[in-house]
């Protein structure tokens, strides 16, 4: 089955700093990859995704960038501030024919956003 | 708020008893996707379904089920619970299934002792 791999496990910036999540996945048939933010106490919330036809997305200051042939994506954070400090998951979804999905996340990294 | 409820929020019971999680999607969603969170698995796919048929299965333990009813409203059943299924239990919704954006419920805690 598909499997994501998500690096670092923890990252610690400076606010107005640069962050940067790496994810690499294993199926070449996933063809979608979100990014959930989660917040202590809270549940993950989908900050950004890409599809496959698509090598790159902005969103204000977070954007993400897909490399087909490498099986890696990317999410950047620019000019960080404190509230951006959470847990961010990448995921992935294998294609599927009519109404069935299965996302299969990574593993998480821990951002922290200090003054 | 991303529209999905979930109840209860927290979940103490022993082992060997038996638990029900609720969850209800956003308005005009079909499909629910649970997922369990734990500390050394992370966010694991449990169960899919879509318009009250199973649609996907993950590493779902035979001990837990789960059905959709007609209100599209869903039910996450844990037995014969052990230590380990102390977990964050997540409910996802989305309008279809393939392709489409998931949702996710604020959680539910349960913790087994």
């Amino acid at each position: 089955g598909e499997n994501v791999e998500q690096h670092p496990s923890t990252l610690s910036v400076q606010e107005g700093d640069s962050a940067v999540i790496k994810c690499t996945y294993s199926d070449s048939a996933s063809n979608y990859f979100p990014w959930y933010k989660q917040e202590l106490g809270k549940g993950p919330q989908l900050i950004i995704d890409i599809r496959s036809n698509v090598g790159e997305k902005k969103d204000q200051r977070i954007a993400v960038t897909l490399n087909k042939t490498a099986k890696h994506f990317s999410l950047h954070i620019t000019e960080t501030q404190p509230e951006d400090s959470a847990v961010y998951f990448c995921a992935a979804r294998k294609l599927n024919t009519g109404t069935a999905s299965k996302l299969t996340f990574g593993t998480g990294t821990r951002l922290q956003v200090t003054l | 708020d991303s529209g999905v409820t979930q109840t209860p929020k927290h979940l103490i019971t022993a082992t060997g008893q038996r638990v029900t999680l609720r969850c209800s999607p956003r308005s005009g969603d079909l499909s629910v996707y649970w997922y369990q969170q734990s500390l050394d698995q992370g966010l694991q796919f449990l169960i899919q379904y879509y318009n009250g048929e199973e649609r996907a299965k993950g590493n779902i333990l035979e001990r837990f089920s789960a059905q959709q009813f007609p209100d599209l409203h869903s039910e996450l059943n844990l037995s014969s619970l052990e230590l380990g299924d102390s977990a964050l239990y997540f409910c996802a919704s989305s309008v279809v299934g393939s392709g489409e954006t998931q949702y996710f419920g604020p959680g539910t805690r349960l913790l087994v002792l």
